[in-house]
């Protein structure tokens, strides 16, 4: 399975989007793109995923490359709630036992 | 919805007791999974479970052993703790589906003294 490189960290001012960058230049085919966030003492939650196209929900956006070697987590306007570490995961869908898991990116909203 | 609940949310223990972290989740997802997140580290894959009486290992499974006799539970038992063991661990499932994410629980500290 793919491995993705991330920023360490990341800043960003409240009530402005927030841009994450992910490169997974080894993704495969059929492997889609995930992102979970993990806020300080709690289990990691996840955010959206994609395979090739762009996907938005509730919580955020997903930009994928057309050529699929990276990809953008943006949140429209951060909020300090959205101080959490970001991880980026490529995956075969169903081989949820084979995901590697990084360090993933520090996001600090600051007012 | 109570999702996915993990206990004791603190322990600790001694070397060399047996120790068991408890996870039960209330969606009926077939899949469940134990994790440890170390500092330095990616969360690591203990063992996971595809359905009741299913379970692989991880690639950190030595000295852990897990069961699930039923599908909502998953406990993960140390039978003789270490030092090395003491980690924060997150129970985790997922419905058996194409794009299913996982679900997290809100984590098991656990010191091994």
């Amino acid at each position: 399975d793919a491995k993705t490189t991330q920023p360490t960290s990341m800043d960003c001012a409240e009530g402005r989007a927030a841009n994450l960058p992910c490169n997974h230049s080894t993704i495969s085919g059929n492997e889609y793109v995930y992102w979970y966030r993990q806020i300080h003492s709690q289990g990691p939650q996840y955010i959206i995923h994609g395979l090739k196209n762009n996907e938005t929900n509730e919580m955020a956006s997903l930009i994928i490359t057309e050529d699929r070697k990276s990809s953008t987590l943006i949140l429209p306007h951060a909020t300090l709630r959205d101080t959490a570490v970001y991880y980026c995961i490529v995956y075969n869908a169903g081989n949820n036992r084979k995901l590697i898991w990084g360090l993933g990116t520090s996001l600090a909203v600051n007012p | 919805d109570a999702g996915i609940t993990q206990s004791p949310r603190y322990k600790i223990t001694e070397t060399g007791r047996q120790v068991t972290l408890m996870c039960h989740q209330t969606w009926s997802h077939s899949y469940m999974f134990w994790y440890r997140q170390d500092l330095g580290h990616g969360l690591r894959l203990i063992y996971y479970s595809a359905a009741a009486d299913i379970t692989d290992k991880g690639e950190v499974s030595d000295g852990y052993v897990v069961s699930r006799s039923k599908t909502e539970n998953f406990p993960l038992t140390l039978e003789s703790a270490t030092r090395s063991q003491t980690s924060v661990y997150f129970c985790a499932s997922s419905v058996n589906r194409e794009n299913s994410p996982l679900h997290f629980g809100n984590g098991t500290r656990l010191t091994v003294t």
